[in-house]
């Protein structure tokens, strides 16, 4: 396996259910992301960890749990979410490097529905 | 006002035409410019990147920031149709956050 890849790619849920996304990097990087992409709307970023510590948390709803068990794994952990949480969520992963700026590697995301 | 603003298209154009992507911003503390193509059912994959002002090229790709009117631009020569895609900017101060743009899809028609 190489890059970033997430697991499931697809994931239908009714509000009452609990679901995780998981994601893992083989790219040896030290900090890991999670965005959510929603059609005709720019990339939200939800999360930042910077070896394994998280850093950001752009005023996501507390339905929306991460975990980052280490710099390879993150998860997104899902719990009564709202049919307008259907989206695309990606994961990405970068450098971190002190100072500057760092490319980031997305994975192919998870295709999320509620219902 | 977002900090930065794209046009969501749809942007279609014969094969072979040169193709002009924008993008404006509102802060000008962004200092790091970049561009994403993303593919149906993928994810992005970082394109271009560029630092401050200027210009840079690859292959049949260049991007172009003037920060003076805070406008940033890809250009891609002799379009193809594997060129189809939704191609996103993406701006940054610093480490990590990038404040993206919502998008541009592009068709390139044989």
């Amino acid at each position: 396996e190489t890059g970033v890849t997430q697991t499931p790619r697809h994931l239908v849920m009714g509000m009452t259910n609990k679901k995780s996304l998981k994601c893992e990097q083989h790219l040896g990087h030290n900090a890991m992301y999670w965005y959510k992409q929603s059609a005709k709307k720019p990339l939200e970023l939800m999360f930042v960890y910077s070896l394994e510590e998280r850093v950001e948390n752009n005023s996501v709803p507390s339905r929306f749990s991460p975990e980052c068990p280490n710099s390879s794994h993150l998860f997104l952990h899902l719990h009564t979410l709202q049919p307008e949480d259907s989206a695309l969520y990606l994961c990405a992963s970068s450098q971190d490097p002190v100072g500057g700026t760092d490319t980031q590697y997305f994975g192919p995301g998870t295709r999320l529905t509620v219902l | 006002q977002k900090e930065v603003e794209q046009d969501p298209g749809p942007l279609s154009v014969p094969e072979g035409a040169i193709v002009s992507l924008n993008c404006t911003y509102s802060n000008s503390a962004f200092q790091y410019f970049m561009w994403y193509r993303q593919y149906s059912r993928k994810g992005p994959e970082l394109l271009m990147y560029t630092y401050s002002s200027g210009n840079k090229e690859d292959g049949r790709f260049t991007a172009q920031v003037d920060k003076s009117s805070k406008y940033i631009s890809l250009f891609i020569r002799d379009s193809q149709p594997s060129d189809s895609a939704t191609y996103l900017c993406a701006c940054s101060r610093g480490a990590q956050k990038l404040v993206f743009g919502q998008g541009t899809r592009l068709t390139i028609n044989p």
